[in-house]
């Protein structure tokens, strides 16, 4: 089944302790991002990868770091998490096939996050 | 980056047709328009994308004017299983571009 899946689902952690969410897909996708949501907000973009080893900034990268290695895993990650990063968190992925295009993202089911 | 404006929510009965709009007034030229649905507790899902003029599929059709400055996405005879969050995504994946969506209109279908 062609999907992205991402773990934890659920984390709850403190101030200051390094995390990882992975974050996979087996769609054989170039372009993957990560995404927070918060109420109120909507969707805002972390970082985003057009391909292996390229990532760029999106909206909100300050507090996140993240690798492309390989083509399926786009992990995040939370050097020092502080309480303004709980929210909850969707990875997503897409073809990038051709120039000056936009691509159906497909999902992750979210990884809810809590720093207390 | 594009920014986006749309309706925080909205409420309809069922069978009613259903207009979301969105306001993108400083969207590029090589922009696209796309709209995503989201329930509780579950990750965005597409429905559908456009460039300009009309474009319509099995779930929704999406109105774009001539400035593009603004869309609408139309729901037909909406049904309690179309109350979800919708968003509004104005960008491209194909270039060194962030992505940036909308706030999203919550749409509450009533019986």
């Amino acid at each position: 089944e062609a999907q992205v899946t991402q773990n934890p689902r659920y984390l709850i952690t403190v101030t200051g302790k390094k995390l990882t969410v992975t974050c996979s897909q087996n769609m054989n996708h170039e372009y993957m991002s990560w995404y927070r949501q918060d109420p109120g907000l909507g969707l805002r973009q972390i970082y985003y990868s057009m391909n292996v080893e390229v990532t760029d900034k999106g909206d909100v990268p300050e507090g996140y770091k993240v690798s492309r290695k390989e083509k399926r895993n786009f992990p995040l990650i939370l050097e020092s998490p502080s309480p303004n990063q709980t929210s909850l968190y969707f990875c997503a992925s897409s073809t990038s096939a051709g120039a000056l295009s936009y691509n159906e993202q497909f999902f992750g089911p979210g990884t809810r996050l809590t720093v207390l | 980056l594009a920014k986006t404006t749309q309706p925080i929510s909205m409420d309809s009965y069922e069978g009613q047709e259903v207009n979301i709009t969105c306001s993108h007034n400083n969207i590029a030229t090589n922009d696209y328009i796309t709209w995503y649905q989201q329930f509780p507790s579950q990750g965005p899902r597409f429905i559908i994308q456009g460039y300009k003029t009309k474009v319509t599929n099995e779930v929704a059709s999406l109105f774009i004017p001539a400035d593009r400055k603004s869309s609408t996405l139309s729901l037909p005879r909406v049904s309690l299983s179309d109350t979800a969050v919708y968003y509004c995504l104005v960008g491209l994946n194909s270039g060194n571009t962030p992505l940036v969506f909308g706030k999203g209109t919550r749409l509450s279908v009533i019986a």
